[in-house]
């Protein structure tokens, strides 16, 4: 079983669509990290999350630790925003876990 | 700030070849990481570093070793390569905050 669980595995959507990934975690956290990666292959962090919420643009990360949830939320999506989001989580000894990443697609 | 930067970008190697990529970054972090990742799977830790002189194995280690004699650098070193090992690399540093990731080294071994 993995530590870090994403779901959907795939999601496409029609540009403008609200979008909702989703992460689920079995172990204890110090952090929780939001990436994307490009079609090319580059890997960007999006949000580092300890708790609550954050914005940035058109893009909100939450988490609860309680329930060991996280999700990203993309708001009027756009071609752009297509590639693959990962969500990773650092453990209190410091090591990284990773979801198999989510492939968003969003078609004009 | 270059941020992480890899080298090489993409590798061919055959069979018993050795090679290191090499992984730099110059925000002085102190922690930084070897993944690799596999198709529909996610990032596996290679081996990772606290700080310079210390290294330790993650969980993906055999076949690969690393060194840290510097805070800027942290190469990543294949003795004998398999094809098992042909994957995509992502070397990263992170202080407190963000993870910083460099742009990857897609290596094949045939």
């Amino acid at each position: 079983k993995n530590e870090v669980e994403q779901s959907p595995q795939n999601l496409t959507a029609q540009e403008g669509e609200f979008i909702t990934i989703n992460c689920s975690y079995s172990v204890g956290i110090s952090a929780l990290h939001w990436l994307q990666q490009h079609p090319g292959g580059g890997i960007v962090s999006l949000f580092m999350l300890s708790s609550g919420k954050k914005k940035h643009g058109r893009l909100i990360a939450t988490i609860n630790i309680q329930e060991k949830h996280s999700s990203l939320h993309i708001t009027a999506s756009h071609p752009r925003d297509s590639a693959v989001y990962i969500c990773a989580v650092r453990d209190t000894g410091n090591q990284f876990y990773f979801g198999t990443g989510t492939s968003l697609t969003v078609i004009p | 700030n270059a941020g992480v930067t890899q080298t090489p970008k993409f590798r061919i190697l055959k069979i018993g070849q050795s090679m290191t990529l090499q992984c730099a970054q110059d925000m002085n972090h102190n922690y930084m990481y070897w993944y690799r990742q596999d198709p529909g799977m996610g990032l596996k830790l290679i081996y990772y570093s606290v700080g310079a002189g210390i290294t330790d194995k993650g969980e993906v280690p055999n076949g690969y070793n690393v060194s840290r004699s510097t805070t800027e650098d942290f190469p990543l070193r294949l003795e004998l390569a398999a094809p098992s090992q042909t994957s995509v690399y992502f070397c990263a540093s992170r202080e407190t905050g963000e993870t910083f990731f460099g742009q990857g080294t897609r290596l094949t071994v045939v």
